[in-house]
């Protein structure tokens, strides 16, 4: 079982926007604005999509975007396109007893 | 461009050990915090460990602890992790990412990744 709940799988149609949801505790996403989020091709390395709960890094779409609200970090991701297919993780640091950093479960999105 | 390269994954019996490397490149290693990231079959991400800039400070996912050893050698640009004790839910793609230059971060970028199997 993962430190932070997402919901196993979001799908949606071309254009549409989209948002997962990352619950954590009052230990990681409630105490800390590092969240991050990552997606994930079959058969490829993670890359980073969101950090700071907010921050894109450069290169990254502006279709995608972060927020936090209490323990519960989103995701959404705008204007849905077929290459957003792909597994998304948030990822926190959790710092309820030293140096910690928890994941997700992850989330398959699929573009109908 | 910033590369991690991973390599020395492989199949393992149960109670066997392993040394992943991660060979780095693009950007100042000895300015970074880095970090092994797996990924079990089915299964999600799971942080392994985090080493500091110049190694005094190190910290391991509970379930690898007094198992697993992360190092670096910033003379050569690389990432280590030693493995000992291999179990069958150690089976999983590692992969090296640049974590941060403090204690807070996020993993990028990653390597593609190195497959160990821990099997008899």
């Amino acid at each position: 079982q993962s430190a932070l709940t997402q919901p196993a799988s979001v799908s949606g149609s071309p254009g549409q926007s989209i948002t997962i949801s990352c619950t954590g505790t009052s230990s990681d996403v409630g105490s800390y604005n590092l969240v991050s989020w990552y997606q994930q091709h079959p058969g490829k390395a993670p890359k980073l999509m969101i950090y700071e709960v907010t921050k894109r890094p450069s290169g990254v779409s502006n279709r995608f975007s972060g927020s936090k609200s209490g323990n519960t970090a989103s995701l959404t991701i705008s204007g849905l396109q077929a290459e957003d297919e792909a597994d998304y993780y948030c990822c926190s640091y959790s710092g309820s007893r030293n140096f910690n950093v928890v994941f997700g479960g992850g989330t398959k999105l699929t573009v109908l | 461009e910033v590369q991690l390269v991973e390599s020395g994954g492989g199949l393992v019996q149960p109670g066997g050990s392993l040394r992943l490397s991660c060979a780095a490149s693009g950007f100042t290693f000895s300015s970074y915090w880095m970090s092994w990231v797996r990924r079990a079959p089915g299964k999600g991400l799971e942080w392994v460990a985090n080493i500091k800039q110049d190694g005094s400070e190190m910290y391991y996912v509970d379930s690898v602890k007094g198992r697993f050893t992360i190092s670096r050698d910033n003379a050569k640009n690389s990432l280590y992790l030693q493995m000992n004790s291999l179990r069958a839910d150690d089976t999983a793609v590692y992969y090296c990412a640049r974590w941060g230059t403090t204690w807070y971060g996020w993993f990028d970028p990653w390597g593609q990744g190195t497959l160990v199997t821990v099997s008899s």
